[in-house]
């Protein structure tokens, strides 16, 4: 069964600083990787999809890495704002579903 | 108008009760998933149907049951609710397309408390 682990939990930093968040996973027999946006009261917004074959993706001041050998997907944030706080889901794809990680959850102090 | 409606949005009812939420889409995609939300958990896959013709079980099946009256609605039933089905509900979609690598889309959520 895949494990999906994100650290830490919880995140808080200043205002532009670079957020880093981590996301670990059992099973190295993934299809893709996404990694979604949570905001209170809010579904699931996709930001990255990183396909197996892939090492890297990105979008604007997201980028998201993954090592599939050792289990491990970066997230990547420059710059943060305190519209970047919000809980950040990994899911791995295996087998056409998905297995979430419990997020962290990010606050960007202005 | 949103691309995966789900309602309602927030419900709160008694233990015992038959519940059905509802899911409806309108991006035209073939696969549907119902998952659940617990705090620390994560999203769990409760169900999930390729076509109007082929569902299947997730990991958390047990007091659940579906329907998927149309390539576009997905519903969730609780036969009889109990307090420990109290989490947020969502309800995805996917194209099948020829590539596996489709990403799934999510409605908004269902908070459902029983008491």
């Amino acid at each position: 069964k895949q494990e999906v682990t994100q650290i830490p939990a919880a995140l808080s930093v200043p205002e532009g600083e670079n957020l880093v968040l981590n996301c670990s996973f059992t099973d190295s027999a993934i299809y893709n990787l996404q990694w979604f946006r949570q905001d209170p009261g809010k579904g699931l917004t996709s930001l990255l999809l990183i396909q197996s074959s892939q090492r890297e993706q990105t979008s604007g001041r997201l980028n998201a890495s993954l090592d599939k050998s050792s289990g491990r997907s970066t997230l990547y944030i420059a710059a943060s704002q305190p519209g970047d706080s919000a809980t950040y889901l990994c899911a791995v794809s295996n087998d056409y579903k998905l297995s979430f990680g419990a997020g962290t959850t990010v606050t960007v102090r202005a | 108008d949103a691309d995966v409606t789900q309602t309602p949005r927030n419900r709160i009812t008694k233990t015992g009760k038959r519940i059905m939420l509802e899911c409806s889409q309108t991006k035209g995609h073939d696969r549907m998933y119902w998952y659940r939300q617990d705090p620390g958990l994560g999203l769990r896959l409760i169900y999930y149907s390729f076509d109007v013709k082929d569902i299947n079980k997730g990991e958390i099946s047990d007091g659940y049951s579906v329907s998927r009256q149309a390539q576009a609605k997905f519903s969730l039933s609780l036969e009889s609710a109990i307090p420990n089905q109290t989490a947020l509900y969502f309800c995805a979609t996917s194209d099948s397309g020829r590539s596996l690598n489709q990403p799934q889309h999510f409605g908004d959520g269902t908070r459902l408390s029983i008491l």
